[in-house]
Parts: C-alpha cells; structure tokens; sequence
C-alpha cells in the first residue's frame, strides 16, 4: 500500500496568511494526486486533481504543486471560509489512500 | 448534475452485517466511472472501503477485503456495499463517491451516512 503522510496535523493562521500543507508519499505516485476540503459535518469537496489542476468553480487562491512523492497545496490568502480540514489522496494504485489530513483553525 | 445519496440503518449489532445503498440521480450509472464508498470513523481521517464498475468489476481494500462485498444494480441505478462481522471499529460515517476516471478523483460525494456499530 502507498502511505500518505501530510503535515502539519494541524496549523492555526489568520486571515490573509499565506497556507502551505504538505503531502509525501511512501513511493513514486507521478502526479496522481488529488486534494480535498471538508468542514465539519460535511462530505469532503474536491478541490484540486492531478496535483495542480484546479477544479472548476475553486478559487484561484488554492493551488497545488509537485509531482513524484512531494506534493504541497497552497492557499495564498486564506479567507473566513477556507478554515477546514484538508486531505490528499493519491489514485495511483489500489487501494486508494488518504492523508491523515491537516486541520486549518482560526488564530 | 449528479446526486448521491447513501441509505441504510443507523444501527448495527456487533458481529452483523451493514447494508448501505448509494441512489444515484441526474446520470446513469452506466459511465465510465467508478462507485466507491469511502469512510470516516468520528473524529477521524478518511479510509477508502472500495469500488464497482458498472460491469460488476471491484477492487477492495485488502484490510477489508475479506468481509467487503459490493454490487451494482442498473435497474435501479444505485450501488450497495456489504460489511460484514462488524465491530465497533467499523463505526463510521459512510460516504459513496463518484470516481472520475482519467485523471482519477472522487468529484462528487453523497452526504454520507452515520452507521454505529452497538449492541
């Protein structure tokens, strides 16, 4: 199985901070790597697939790079509504795994 | 648009079996994507459970495999997912999920589910 280790577990940040979340991978998944959001009580969002195509309708202040086992997603300017848990995922081989996920809080 | 929404019972009894659907509106079942499910124990990460082609082609986690059974149901446009000898680790918020396939990622997701696994 590939292993998906994100840090931090947690981060907290203020409005208009800068927000960079990392994902690795335990072996080469090339740029088969998607990100998530989900608040609390919610079904996680789609937010970024391929490592760094934005899916449509997302705000261009999220984005993602990498490719490999190092992947990151950025949020250039976090905004009220971007306080959540975040997720990768990777859909290179079965069975499909998830980050322990990254908790974004209010500072 | 493509809607998903899971259904079964709340409650399960330790060493039963969960039983949940996934009613899919707005598009056929019939596509190139995959149906997953896909869940969540309280407080916890994500954990994929497993998928189902159209055809009745599956792929399951190995950590479940033994107990998973999954099935598609055209007729009715919907996808079921079987767990059986449950404990209360299987506790969970149940979600399925639409696989978009080529890339691969999980475009819609249904509300999810919370199944308790309590005698």
């Amino acid at each position: 199985d590939i292993q998906m280790t994100q840090s931090p577990s947690s981060l907290s940040a203020s409005v208009g901070d800068r927000v960079t979340i990392t994902c690795r991978a335990s072996q080469t998944i090339s740029s088969s790597l998607n990100w998530y959001q989900q608040k609390p009580g919610r079904a996680p969002k789609f937010l970024i697939f391929a490592a760094s195509s934005l899916q449509s309708g997302v705000p261009s202040r999220f984005s993602g790079s990498g490719s490999g086992t190092d992947f990151t997603l950025t949020i250039s300017s976090l905004q009220s509504e971007d306080f959540a848990d975040y997720y990768c995922q990777q859909s290179y081989s079965t069975p499909l795994t998830f980050g322990g996920g990254t908790k974004v809080e209010i500072k | 648009q493509v809607q998903l929404q899971e259904s079964g019972p709340g409650l399960v009894k330790p060493s039963g079996t969960l039983s949940l659907t996934c009613a899919v509106s707005g598009g056929s079942i019939i596509s190139t994507n995959w149906w997953n499910w896909v869940r969540q124990p309280p407080g916890k990460g994500l954990e994929w459970v497993g998928k189902i082609y159209h055809s009745g082609d599956t792929k399951y986690n190995p950590s479940l495999k033994s107990r998973v059974t999954m099935s598609v149901d055209k007729s009715k446009n919907q996808f079921s997912l079987k767990l059986s000898s449950v404990t209360a680790a299987d506790t969970a918020v149940y979600y399925c999920a639409r696989e978009f396939a080529r890339p691969f990622y999980f475009d819609t997701w249904g509300h999810g589910t919370l199944v308790t696994v309590s005698s």
